[in-house]
């Protein structure tokens, strides 16, 4: 069974920038895999940040930006803000009508 | 604007059935553009996707979760309900309602664009 996986955490300082990665452990992921990305805030329900690989949701800062990089699919943030400090989490579409969710990634803004 | 909203017990006993629906308003859930989605959190856990309906009752599911899910569709009260048989404690979470964009004017999405605020279930060991 294919799994996705996230990098379990990431720290970056203000103003910096970070790249994470969501991987299959089978395979490349692709545009076909339409990977979006969602954004998690302790006792939140998860916001949509980036769908079909690279564009933002309504509202979503420019600072946040999607890419296939490689064999994956990444979300890089450019100049984090402390508000920027959540859980990230990866979905993929696997077809068949079946979605998949990475492990997710835990980043801290310090 | 569209809101969902999950409802349902929040404890429910071993072995029983938990039995959850999502109320849609702000839009119809008869739209082509859209399925319909569960997705659940264990307590200290990421996501986990439960399963899809779209308007006219077609389902996919989990595989891992398949054999005691049920997602059906009810467009005369615009709103969805998932079943899952003979609960554990495992399956103790937050679960999520949440509208999936697939496809609009001739693009494919595959994305939730719309979150309830979750509900919390709790089956105890």
């Amino acid at each position: 069974q294919t799994v996705v996986t996230q990098e379990p955490s990431f720290s970056v300082s203000p103003g910096g920038t970070v790249t994470l990665t969501c991987a299959l452990t089978s395979g490349s992921v692709s545009t076909t895999h339409y990977p979006s990305w969602y954004q998690q805030t302790p006792g939140q329900a998860p916001r949509t940040l980036i769908f079909s690989t690279s564009t933002r949701s309504s509202g979503v800062p420019d600072r946040f930006s999607g890419s296939i990089l490689g064999n994956k699919a990444a979300l890089t943030i450019t100049g984090a803000q402390t508000d920027d400090e959540s859980i990230y989490y990866c979905m993929l579409y696997m077809g068949g009508g079946i979605s998949v969710f990475g492990g997710g990634t835990k980043v801290t803004v310090l | 604007q569209l809101q969902l909203e999950e409802s349902g017990p929040g404890l429910v006993k071993p072995s029983e059935t938990l039995s959850l629906t999502c109320i849609v308003s702000g839009d119809a859930i008869s739209s082509s553009s859209y399925y319909w989605d569960w997705v659940r959190q264990a307590p200290g856990k990421g996501l986990e996707w439960i399963g899809t309906v779209y308007y006219s009752g077609t389902t996919h599911y989990n595989p891992s979760l398949k054999t005691r899910v049920t997602i059906s569709v009810d467009t005369s009260q615009n709103q969805f309900s998932l079943k899952l048989r003979s609960v554990t404690a495992a399956d103790t979470a937050v679960y999520y309602c949440a509208r999936l964009r697939w496809y609009s004017y001739g693009i494919y999405y595959y994305y939730m664009d719309v979150w309830g605020k979750g509900t919390t279930v709790t089956v105890p060991s």
